[in-house]
Formats: structure tokens, sequence, C-alpha cells
């Protein structure tokens, strides 16, 4: 079974740091690029980062970029992401994704608040 | 940055109609790179739709969409109670890679 399991959100003073990780089972992760979007309960859907399969192509939204760091670890079939200096703004649930246009399932997502 | 604008914002209608969601660019989604999402309460988004026309294995063909350049379009053919949910289009053609805003189809 496909899976994308997403941990390490939680409620984080506004210019702290918050690591999230994803953890993928179920094909072959190193085939993919993957993505993190968030969501403000309620809300829509932002991307928020994507990086390629081997991690030679990194891409961020403008509202993170300098701020948030993607990475992954094909041996551990993970794939992190580095949030720093972080605002009220970035409160959010956060998904782990795959490629887009590739039916791959969500995860449940990782809830951060950044509040005082 | 493509902005995508969906319409309408909320669709009221009963089990067994026709369902017409609209999602407009602001310029040209290179090479079809146009998806449908659906999103039910307390439920990551699924895909149903991607390079504007293919469904995703296992998606009813009650669902279907069209269009190309700045203009596309997901149709439920016949509503059924579980297609109540909120759907989103996005491009994944260039970076930023953009959602619409969402449209809503609740049950009248």
């Amino acid at each position: 079974e496909v899976q994308l399991v997403e941990f390490g959100g939680g409620l984080v003073q506004p210019g702290r740091s918050l690591r999230l990780s994803c953890a993928a089972s179920g094909f072959t992760f190193d085939d993919y690029g993957m993505n993190w979007v968030r969501q403000v309960p309620g809300k829509g859907l932002e991307w928020v980062s994507g990086i390629s399969w081997n991690s030679g192509s990194i891409d961020y939204a403008e509202s993170v970029k300098g701020r948030f760091t993607i990475s992954r670890d094909n041996a551990k079939k993970s794939l992190y992401l580095q949030m720093n200096s972080l605002r009220a703004e970035d409160t959010a649930l956060y998904y782990c994704v795959g490629p887009f246009g590739v039916a791959l399932p969500w995860g449940q997502g990782t809830l951060v608040t950044v509040s005082s | 940055e493509i902005v995508l604008t969906q319409s309408p914002g909320s669709l009221s209608l009963s089990p067994g109609e026709r369902a017409t969601l609209s999602c407009r660019a602001s310029q040209t989604i290179s090479s079809s790179y146009l998806a449908w999402y659906q999103q039910k309460p307390g439920q990551a988004p699924r895909l149903l739709i991607y390079g504007v026309s293919s469904r995703t294995t296992g998606i009813p063909d009650r669902f279907s969409g069209s269009g190309s350049g700045t203009d596309f379009t997901l149709t439920i053919s016949r509503l059924e109670p579980e297609d109540f949910a909120v759907y989103y289009c996005q491009q994944y053609g260039s970076s930023p890679k953009t959602f619409g805003q969402g449209t809503k189809v609740e049950i009248k």
C-alpha cells in the first residue's frame, strides 16, 4: 500500500524553527520528485516546495524562500522540510505529496501552529 | 506566477444533476499540466484528473476534464451523494505550482 506519513508538526513560537519529516512506503521513492503543500484549516491549498528525485532541482514558493529548506534521503525513503524564522502566517496543515500529475495518495498532513 | 480563478465559488445541486466547474488561468498553461482534485472534510485532497483530461485509475467516468490554453472545465455528469465536496484545479507546468481557490459543490 502506498503511504506517505508526515510528522514533526506542533506549536512553535514566532521566529523559531521546526523540521517536518515524511516517511514514504509502498512505492519506489527515489523514482519520484516530491513536494510539500500546505493548507490553512478551512482554506485553500498552497504549494510550498518541491525537490527532484536526486535533489538536483529544488524550488520554493516566494512566501517561504530563504526560510524553508527541502531535502530528502532516498536511502531512508524520507522527505524533510526545515522551517526557520517561522511566522504566524505559516500556520497550516502541511502535506507531503508525490509528483503532481501522478496518483500517489497524499499524506494526512501534520499541523504546524505558529503562535506565542 | 500563473493565477487560477475557479468559478463559481460554490454550487448548490441535487443528486443526479450535472455539475460544471470552471478554472481560468492568467496565462497559458504549458504542456497541458492541469489537474483537478477533490477534497472532502477531514481528508487530504485526491487527484481526479491530470493532463487536463486523463482520469486517475479508479475515478468514475462521470468525471471528465476538458479545455486548453487558459480555460478548463471539470464536469460531473450525474452527481452522486459522495461527490459533494470541494474541488481544486492546479497547474503544475511552471513554477510556482499554483492552485485555484476551490469550488464547493453542495447538496441542494
